[in-house]
């Protein structure tokens, strides 16, 4: 499985676009991108997933370049209930991937009034 | 549609105490996946099944058991808990191979072991 890296932590302001990035350098051809959100104690949710080019729908967008290599989370306009810890993960919807899905540490978004 | 449901929410033993958390989803997903969280860390899996009758190790399986004896139902059980095992503990679920690669999570089962 593809390892992914992303910061451990990033702060904004309300009303602020905010660029999460993950690189994942031996993603492979078969592999999508999935990110998650993870509020206090909940569970984490999916938010977005995508496998080249631009995906966008009601709460993120998420850019991938040509390569794969990395890819970015981008939340327009933040608010207070942003805050949150945002997983990025890689893998392909066979078996063999499924068959284990390992989050890493996430990235620690605060965003302040 | 319930979607994936925890039970206990909350639980506290006492060291050397067994107990069993149970994870049922309703979506007919092939595969179920149990992690723990401890504070400020990221999720750890622990054992998943890729289907009924199945099971296999994650990262951290060492003081765990787990049994899918029906598709639906994914059991976590202690033996005999250590409090090192303090932590909360989230189910999930996801289709089968030719599904989406997205796995939905239950609300989480916090466990203290005293």
């Amino acid at each position: 499985l593809a390892k992914t890296t992303q910061p451990i932590s990033m702060d904004s302001y309300e009303g602020q676009e905010v660029n999460i990035t993950c690189s994942h350098n031996n993603i492979a051809t078969n592999d999508y991108i999935t990110w998650y959100q993870q509020f206090p104690s909940q569970g984490p949710r999916f938010i977005i997933q995508g496998y080249k080019t631009k995906v966008t729908n009601e709460v993120a967008s998420l850019f991938i370049p040509a390569d794969r290599k990395s890819s970015t989370l981008s939340l327009p306009r933040v608010s207070l209930s942003d805050t949150a810890v945002y997983y990025c993960l890689v893998g392909s919807p066979g078996y063999s991937s499924a068959s284990k899905i390992i989050f890493g540490s996430g990235t620690r978004l605060s965003i302040r009034p | 549609n319930a979607g994936v449901t925890q039970t206990p929410k909350f639980r506290v033993l006492k060291t050397g105490q067994s107990m069993t958390l149970l994870c049922a989803q309703d979506m007919n997903h092939e595969y179920m996946y149990w992690y723990r969280q401890d504070p400020g860390m990221g999720l750890r899996l622990i054992h998943y099944s890729v289907g009924e009758g199945t099971t296999a190790k994650g990262e951290v399986p060492d003081g765990y058991n787990v049994s899918r004896l029906k598709k639906q139902n994914f059991l976590l059980g202690l033996e005999s808990a250590a409090p090192s095992q303090t932590s909360v503990y989230f189910c999930a679920s996801r289709a089968g191979a030719s599904g989406a690669n997205v796995l939905t999570f239950g609300a989480g089962s916090r466990l203290t072991v005293l």
